[in-house]
């Protein structure tokens, strides 16, 4: 596609239900991020794809989160039993390549708007 | 630990002033890149520029200019007569080889512009 295209723009959950969040990267990208915007914060960092390597988990911010990448493409980002804190825009991002000779930068989709209620 | 810092939480100028914000990284590696985003209000997430550690020089972009540092550590951002579409949150990020290039952003710098 011509962008990184996410889905739903916007969700409305009840507290305790599941909920699934998709990001369709550039194709051809091998790396892919997600990222949690919480209103007038920064970017917290949850994950990272780069190819066929294990992802970097580090910013998942409890079990309840977790994410997906299937076929080097199409990644979800899943987040069990959701908490009202969980509210928050979620941005993924995808990337040429995430090593030092291919490196560039990262595009940025219009995010899914969570709201836990 | 925080691995970009942008200690400019908010800035607010009139319209014309020049601008600049900072941010200062932290690495141990010798090869990574650094970056700056603009999230207007509308939300996206726009690239400014990206720079690699062995690339020194100073880069201009019409109104833009950044000043990168390694004896510093500082990757600074600067706008010249500025203007009310500058308006957004400005973000500097940090792609080292040891974090696998995964980029660290900085918590952002808002930067507001009034007529």
């Amino acid at each position: 596609g011509a962008g990184v295209s996410q889905s739903p723009s916007n969700k409305v959950t009840e507290k305790g239900k599941d909920v699934e969040l998709r990001c369709d990267p550039i194709s051809g990208h091998t790396a892919l991020y997600w990222y949690r915007q919480s209103l007038g914060q920064g970017l917290e960092f949850l994950i990272y794809f780069q190819g066929n390597s294990a992802p970097d988990k580090s910013g998942l911010p409890s079990d309840r989160f977790s994410a997906e990448r299937t076929g080097g493409s199409v990644s979800t980002l899943t987040i069990q039993r959701t908490q009202q804190e969980d509210s928050a825009v979620y941005l993924c991002a995808s990337s040429l390549d995430g090593t030092y000779l291919m490196n560039t930068e990262a595009f940025f989709g219009q995010g899914t708007r969570l709201t836990v209620v | 630990a925080q691995k970009v810092t942008q200690a400019q939480t908010e800035i607010s100028v009139v319209e014309k002033e020049d601008v600049t914000l900072d941010c200062v990284y932290e690495t141990r590696d010798t090869t990574y890149y650094l970056f700056w985003y603009k999230q207007p209000p509308s939300g996206e997430l726009v690239f400014l520029i990206r720079r690699n550690s062995f690339d020194e020089q100073n880069e201009i972009s019409g109104r833009y200019s950044w000043n990168f540092q390694k004896s510093t550590s500082s990757f600074n951002f600067t706008i010249t007569a500025s203007q009310v579409v500058d308006s957004a949150v400005y973000f500097c990020a940090l792609s080292e080889a040891s974090s696998g290039y995964a980029l660290n952003f900085g918590k952002g710098t808002s930067l507001l512009v009034t007529p």
